[in-house]
């Protein structure tokens, strides 16, 4: 089965600054890749799918890029209403493997 | 509005039984797949497997392959379920249903999920 290694696995970073977590996938899986935001005590919820499309209603301060084996989930400028945890998941083809997460903090 | 409403919290003994529910609404429950995530005390997002409501085709990771069975009744209005034969304390954890978002298909992501029902197993 395809692994998909997140990194880091967590992080510090000044409200404004700019948040960039990567994800990896032993194998290629074209753009078939989630990115989700768990905050604490909460469901997780969707906010990029196909490595680089938006759900409706994250704001526009995230993206996502990549393709193939490594992406990347950005945050363009981090706001408190962002500490919360992001995983990656790739959807392929069962099983749909999650990252093992990355949290982020304000500092 | 799409919802899935998982069953409520459960305290169980090691080597007990139990099945755990999600009811879909707001849509065609037979047409899109439904998954199962574990998520341990402080740990991450775990994909267990996925069920079709419409033909109960089931896949599982080989994770949890043998240690739960995923099913999912056909009714229009129905549920997708979670069960053990016998729990072990380690089954402690949240577990999570979701939607697959594209009708029919297994590749895709989730994009609606169930509030999540909190398994404790402890003597």
């Amino acid at each position: 089965d395809i692994q998909m290694t997140q990194s880091p696995s967590s992080l510090s970073a000044s409200v404004g600054d700019r948040v960039t977590i990567t994800c990896r996938a032993s194998q290629a899986i074209s753009n078939y890749l989630a990115w989700y935001q768990q905050k604490p005590g909460k469901v997780p919820k969707l906010l990029i799918y196909a490595a680089s499309t938006l759900q409706s209603g994250v704001p526009f301060r995230f993206s996502g890029s990549g393709s193939g084996t490594d992406f990347t989930l950005t945050i363009s400028s981090l706001q408190p209403e962002d500490v919360a945890t992001y995983y990656c998941q790739k959807y392929n083809s069962a099983p749909g493997t999650f990252g093992g997460g990355t949290k982020v903090e304000i500092k | 509005e799409v919802q899935l409403v998982q069953s409520g919290a459960e305290v169980k003994k090691p080597g007990e039984s139990l099945k755990i529910s999600c009811q879909g609404s707001g849509y065609t429950f037979t047409t899109y797949w439904i998954g199962w995530v574990r998520q341990m005390p402080g740990k991450g997002l775990e994909w267990m497997g996925i069920t079709y409501p419409g033909d109960s085709d089931t896949r599982y990771s080989p994770s949890f392959q043998g240690q739960v069975t995923i099913s999912a009744d056909k009714s229009i209005s129905g549920s997708a379920y979670l069960q053990w034969s016998s729990l072990k304390a380690s089954d402690t954890a949240i577990y999570y249903c979701a939607r697959l978002s594209i009708m029919g298909a297994t590749g895709s992501y989730f994009d609606y999920w169930g509030q999540g029902t909190l398994v404790t197993v402890s003597s």
